[in-house]
């Protein structure tokens, strides 16, 4: 159950797109279309955004999306706001009855 | 609505143990899978365990087998974490959160606060 890996940071300016990468393996994100995202400002509890790779859970804006190839899923962020900046965390099932994090990806809106 | 209201944590001498709970409410609480996550002081989110809605199935991290242990008793709609040989890395945040499908942790505790401390 290693964590999954994502870029450390990742920067943008208001009113452009950052991509996020969560790489895993084939026996996780590679093996299921499980892959959940998450948004945690400072302080407080996560944040469900996305879920099954590309859905997004009602009241979250269409500005984040989701994607997935092989063992790498990504979420995208367009139209950058202010609000946007966060911690974002991917997680993906990675058996019949466990799951993993990655490490997490701190997005700052210069 | 739904509601998570996690509590049991506190100071702690290594080798110690503590009961973390959870208290649901606002959903019907034996339907749904609840994972506990952890997340130690300016690290990010780790998975600890999960157990499924009629709590016979659970499962926890590798590195924290034989000394986490998740249960629930749903006549009180509530959820535990019995952590033993308490280590100084055990530190963290500790949060509760449903499932409402696969890999889906819709709604969020606030956390409660184990520090592991001589």
């Amino acid at each position: 159950q290693s964590a999954l890996t994502q870029p450390r940071s990742v920067s943008g300016s208001p009113g452009q797109s950052v991509a996020i990468s969560c790489t895993g393996t084939s026996s996780d994100v590679g093996a299921y279309n499980y892959v959940s995202w998450y948004q945690q400002h400072p302080g407080k509890a996560p944040k469900f955004i996305i879920y099954d790779v590309t859905k997004r859970p009602s009241g979250v804006p269409d500005r984040f999306s989701g994607s997935k190839s092989g063992n790498t899923a990504s979420l995208t962020i367009s139209g950058l706001q202010a609000e946007d900046e966060a911690d974002y965390y991917c997680f993906s099932k990675s058996g019949a009855f466990s799951w993993v994090f990655g490490g997490g990806t701190k997005l700052t809106v210069l | 609505q739904v509601q998570l209201v996690e509590s049991g944590g506190g100071v702690v001498q290594p080798g110690g143990s503590l009961r973390l709970s959870c208290a649901a409410s606002g959903f019907t609480f034996s339907t749904y899978g609840i994972h506990w996550v952890r997340q130690a002081p300016g690290k990010g989110l780790q998975w600890v365990a999960a157990i499924s809605g009629d709590g016979h199935i659970t499962n926890h991290a590798d590195s924290l087998k034989g000394r986490f242990t998740i249960s629930r008793d749903n006549s009180k709609s509530t959820l535990y974490l019995q952590i033993n040989s308490l280590r100084l890395e055990d530190t963290a945040v500790y949060y509760c959160s449903i499932d409402g499908g696969v890999s889906q942790l819709t709604s969020w505790g606030q956390g409660t606060l184990v520090a592991v401390s001589s």
